[in-house]
């Protein structure tokens, strides 16, 4: 594997189910984000990672729960998710302190029923 | 607040028909400005970064260039497979890994 990867690529799920996504970084970079991208808006920075530590929550509902376990490892975890959560939600890399240009996976398409 | 702005929103290219894709930002101390290509329902993929006025960049038919305000992405002679949404996307050189990103630009180039 290289670059950014991203797993499920697809997901449906209900309002009252739990879901995670997983994102694995394998250019041994420092941080890591998430992003949700809306149609016909622009990309929305939702968490940022540095070091495995949160160091930026742009004001997210709670219903979003991030979790970094390792530099390379990053997770969003879903709960009791609204319609107008569907989106694409991308995780991206980068080297802070370094050539801090943001590598971005495919992206997981998110349907919420 | 810093502001990212692309224009046109859309733009519609005879093949090898340059044109020129605008962002205008404004950002209190910049860092970096970004340019990604992104294809429909996939991820952005990086194309340039620019970190001071005057600066531009090349790859194939591709060419950034930045100002104090704004950013130009030319493309020259585009072929169908440039077809993309452009997005561009500033740093604040205090600001810790975040980007601002602008709405983009949808390009198709027709044969």
């Amino acid at each position: 594997e290289t670059g950014v990867t991203q797993t499920p690529r697809h997901l449906v799920m209900g309002m009252t189910n739990k879901k995670s996504l997983k994102c694995e970084q394998h250019l041994g970079h420092n941080a890591m984000y998430w992003y949700k991208q809306s149609a016909k808006k622009p990309l929305e920075l939702m968490f940022v990672y540095s070091l495995e530590e949160r160091v930026e929550n742009n004001s997210v509902p709670s219903r979003f729960s991030p979790e970094c376990p390792n530099s390379s490892h990053l997770f969003l975890h879903l709960h009791t998710l609204q319609p107008e959560d569907s989106a694409l939600y991308l995780c991206a890399s980068s080297q802070e302190g370094g050539g801090e240009t943001q590598y971005f996976g495919p992206g997981t398409r998110l349907l919420v029923l | 607040e810093d502001q990212v702005t692309q224009s046109p929103e859309a733009l519609r290219l005879q093949e090898g028909e340059s044109s020129s894709l605008n962002c205008s930002y404004t950002v209190s101390g910049l860092r970096g400005l970004f340019w990604y290509r992104q294809d429909p329902g996939k991820g952005p993929e990086f194309l340039f970064t620019l970190y001071s006025a005057g600066e531009e960049k090349e790859k194939e038919r591709l060419k950034a260039t930045l100002t104090k305000k704004e950013s130009f992405l030319h493309i020259t002679a585009p072929k169908p497979e440039d077809s993309a949404t452009y997005l561009c996307a500033v740093k604040r050189a205090d600001s810790w890994g975040k980007l601002q990103f602008g709405a983009g630009t949808q390009v198709v180039v027709t044969p």
